[in-house]
């Protein structure tokens, strides 16, 4: 277990709605990611953050935003939730770059109905 | 941009059958490469990595070795198990700039008794 806490772990909610998932790590790790994995889209980066308040943008962004207001916890935001949202959302954390390992969360399936 | 290109699955085999998934990557410079095995429920978790060219990465009885010229890292088994059903991914990693983990489609493996 490399420390790392998803919440919720599955969630329903419906269209337009705003969503909050939360990362939390035990780890000090610098480096966050939250990646979707889609059928036939294995996993796609969707923010990356590489310090408190340092985030970026990933390939697949838009509609969503991230914020990092302390090294333990990288929060992922659906501001109005659609069903094209629906996915497995997975954070991974990495204590360093290039060749480095990353470890990733349970996941959080969530459904947009 | 970076890309990874894996063989579709499902990969179906019987047990201590020889196993291949194809990983061909895209990248410039000198990418570390990674496998990473997902079990049904879970996360992803790291099986192997090779961080230069020819170098071999393995673990529990699968390697893969970084092909420079061929731009591949193959994973193999040469006896594979019920236990090894899951899903594969190949990823890269560059080694400069931000070193964004990027991963492949997946290739599932199932493995009959």
């Amino acid at each position: 277990d490399a420390g790392i806490t998803q919440s919720p772990r599955h969630k329903v909610t419906e269209t337009g709605t705003p969503v909050t998932l939360r990362c939390h790590q035990t780890e000090n790790h610098r480096y966050m990611y939250w990646y979707r994995q889609d059928p036939g889209h294995g996993l796609r980066l969707i923010h990356y953050s590489y310090g408190v308040k340092d985030t970026d943008k990933g390939e697949v962004s838009d509609g969503y935003s991230v914020s990092r207001s302390k090294t333990e916890d990288f929060l992922l935001t659906l501001e109005s939730a659609t069903s094209s949202q629906t996915s497995v959302y997975f954070c991974a954390i990495r204590p360093g770059t290039g060749n480095t390992e990353a470890f990733f969360g349970q996941g959080t399936r969530l459904t947009v109905v | 941009g970076n890309s990874v290109t894996q063989m579709e699955g499902p990969v179906t085999l019987s047990e201590e059958a020889f196993l291949t998934i194809n990983c061909t990557y895209t990248a410039t410079g000198y990418p570390s490469l990674f496998w990473y095995v997902q079990y049904p429920g879970e996360g992803l978790q790291l099986l192997l990595k090779a961080t230069k060219a020819d170098d071999k990465g393995s673990n529990k009885g699968f390697e893969a070795t970084y092909r420079k010229e061929t731009t591949s890292f193959h994973l193999e088994k040469g006896s594979v198990q019920v236990s090894d059903s899951a899903v594969y991914f190949c990823a890269l990693s560059q080694n400069t700039g931000f070193q964004k983990l990027v991963f492949g489609t997946g290739t599932r493996l199932l493995v009959s008794p």
